[in-house]
């Protein structure tokens, strides 16, 4: 298994350049989850999917957009980067969000974001 | 509004030292707090906590959880360099699909 992983690893944009990240797992998860963190403030959830098609906003969604055509990927869309959205992005993967054995979330390696 | 505590921010140890890192927090909705060790790249999980009082322990790290007090320490005992980490707490929320907040992470340094 791989796991959850993250494409690309690195990236560097122009203010008002758009890109999109590719989260993917392995391990038939419903639950996927989009967050940025930050130095000095943690991982904040920006969106959420609980299933195919289905997504939901976190705590910071303003400037993304997600979708979850397929149950193994989950894609976050920067439409129109600004300065503000350098960061480091993580995806993550749960077995199910309801049931205390499986609350456990898996984190991909992480996306490293620069916007000019 | 929601939140995790974590300190202190940064710690800087000697090999063979024992370090007890905090966490308190503030979450509605909580069902479970969570520990994470973050080296150069993903957080990767260390443990679980659901119920209060109850130590788990792996090797040389322990961790309890106090949810009347709301908070949770984790220990780890006879550090090694390897331990060098920003230790990341998090509480599992009903809200949000079941998301985590996140403290701000606690840097460990051991030294040699």
């Amino acid at each position: 298994n791989a796991g959850v992983t993250q494409t690309p690893k690195f990236r560097v944009l122009k203010t008002g350049q758009s890109m999109t990240l590719l989260c993917a797992q392995d391990m038939n998860h419903e639950y996927m989850y989009w967050y940025r963190q930050d130095p000095g403030m943690g991982l904040r959830l920006i969106h959420y999917s609980v299933g195919e098609g289905t997504t939901a906003k976190g705590e910071v969604p303003d400037g993304y957009n997600v979708s979850r055509l397929k149950k193994q990927n989950f894609l976050l869309g920067l439409e129109s980067a600004a300065p503000s959205q350098t960061s480091v992005y993580f995806c993550a993967s749960s077995y199910t969000g309801g049931r205390s054995s499986y609350n456990e979330q898996f984190f991909g390696p992480g996306t490293r974001l620069t916007v000019l | 509004e929601d939140k995790v505590v974590q300190s202190p921010l940064s710690l800087v140890v000697h090999e063979g030292d024992t370090v007890t890192l905090n966490c308190s927090y503030e979450v509605t909705n909580f069902r479970s707090l969570l520990w994470y060790k973050q080296e150069k790249k993903a957080p990767t999980f260390l443990f679980m906590l659901t119920s209060s009082g109850i130590e788990k322990k792996s090797g040389r790290l322990s961790s309890i959880l106090d949810k009347k007090e709301l908070f949770s320490i984790l220990n780890i005992t006879a550090t090694q360099t390897g331990d060098s980490a920003v230790y990341l707490c998090a509480v599992l929320s009903m809200e949000y699909g079941n998301k985590l907040v996140f403290g701000a992470g606690t840097i460990l340094r051991v030294k040699s």
